[in-house]
C-alpha cells in the first residue's frame, strides 16, 4: 500500500455533514481511479481520470458525490450531505504501469455515515 | 459493457489442498484478466495477472488460465497456506485508452489449517 496515501483512514460523521477523502500517489500519475466497496454491491468504480481530466464518472452515484485531481499528486472525492447509505470503504488506484490497465490500489478509507 | 460473473462465493480447503476460482465474462473484446487478493482491512493487490495473447501463466503456487473461446479465466492456487485465506476478485479490461476494469463478486477463500 505504500504506493498510495489515502485520508483519513476511518471517518465517522453524522448524515447530512459534508465528507472529503483524500488521495495521494507517491509519484505524480496522471491516471486514478476511485472505486466504493460495500458488501451488497461488492467493488465499483466510481470515476476515473487521464491526465488529471475525469473520463468517465457514470459510476458516482449522485449529484452528493463530486471528485477532483487539481494535480498528478492529489485527488479529493467529496460527499455533500452524506448519507447512512454511503457508508463503505473508499479506494483510490492508480496504474502501475502507463498504458496498462494494471492498477495498484490504496489502502482505502472506511467511512461510516450515522 | 463488460460483465464479470466469479465463482464459488465463499471456498474453504484443508491446507495443502488445492482452490480453484473461476470467472467469465461477456466482452469478447477483453484482453486483460487480472487476480486481486484482499486481506482484512487492506485494499486489493495484484497477485498475478494474464493477457489473451497466452494461455495460462505461473508464478510458484499461482496460476491463472485463459480459454478466450469460452470466455473464462481461473485461478489456481496450489499447496494452499492459512495465509492464503483472503478475498479474491477476478477483472477484466479491453486495457485500451479510457478502458476500466470490471470486477467479479470476490470469493472468500479460508484454508483451514
Amino acid at each position: 500500500d505504500a504506493g498510495v496515501i489515502q485520508s483519513p483512514r476511518h471517518e465517522v460523521t453524522e448524515m447530512g455533514q459534508e465528507v472529503t477523502l483524500r488521495c495521494k500517489p507517491i509519484s505524480g500519475h496522471n491516471s486514478l481511479f476511485w472505486y466504493r466497496q460495500t458488501m451488497m454491491r461488492g467493488l465499483e468504480l466510481l470515476i476515473y481520470f487521464n491526465n488529471n481530466v475525469p473520463i468517465d464518472d457514470s459510476g458516482m452515484p449522485e449529484d452528493r458525490f463530486s471528485a477532483k485531481m487539481p494535480n498528478a499528486s492529489f485527488s479529493t472525492l467529496k460527499i455533500q450531505p452524506s448519507e447512512p447509505r454511503d457508508s463503505a470503504v473508499y479506494f483510490c488506484a492508480i496504474p502501475i504501469d502507463a498504458g496498462t490497465d494494471t492498477q495498484y490500489f490504496g489502502p482505502g478509507t472506511r467511512l461510516t455515515v450515522l | 459493457g463488460e460483465n464479470v460473473e466469479q465463482h464459488p462465493s465463499t471456498l474453504s480447503v484443508q491446507e495443502g489442498d488445492s482452490a480453484v476460482i473461476k470467472c467469465t465474462y461477456s466482452d469478447s473484446a477483453s484482453n486483460y484478466f487480472p487476480w486481486y487478493k484482499q486481506e482484512l482491512g487492506k485494499g486489493p493487490q495484484l497477485i498475478i495477472d494474464i493477457r489473451s495473447n497466452v494461455g495460462e501463466k505461473k508464478d510458484q503456487r499461482i496460476a491463472v488460465t485463459l480459454n478466450k473461446t469460452a470466455k473464462h479465466f481461473s485461478l489456481h492456487i496450489t499447496e494452499t497456506q492459512p495465509e492464503d485465506s483472503a478475498v479474491y476478485f477476478c477483472a477484466a479490461s479491453r486495457e485500451t485508452s479510457g478502458s476500466r476494469l470490471t470486477f467479479g463478486e470476490g470469493t472468500q477463500l479460508t484454508v483451514n489449517p
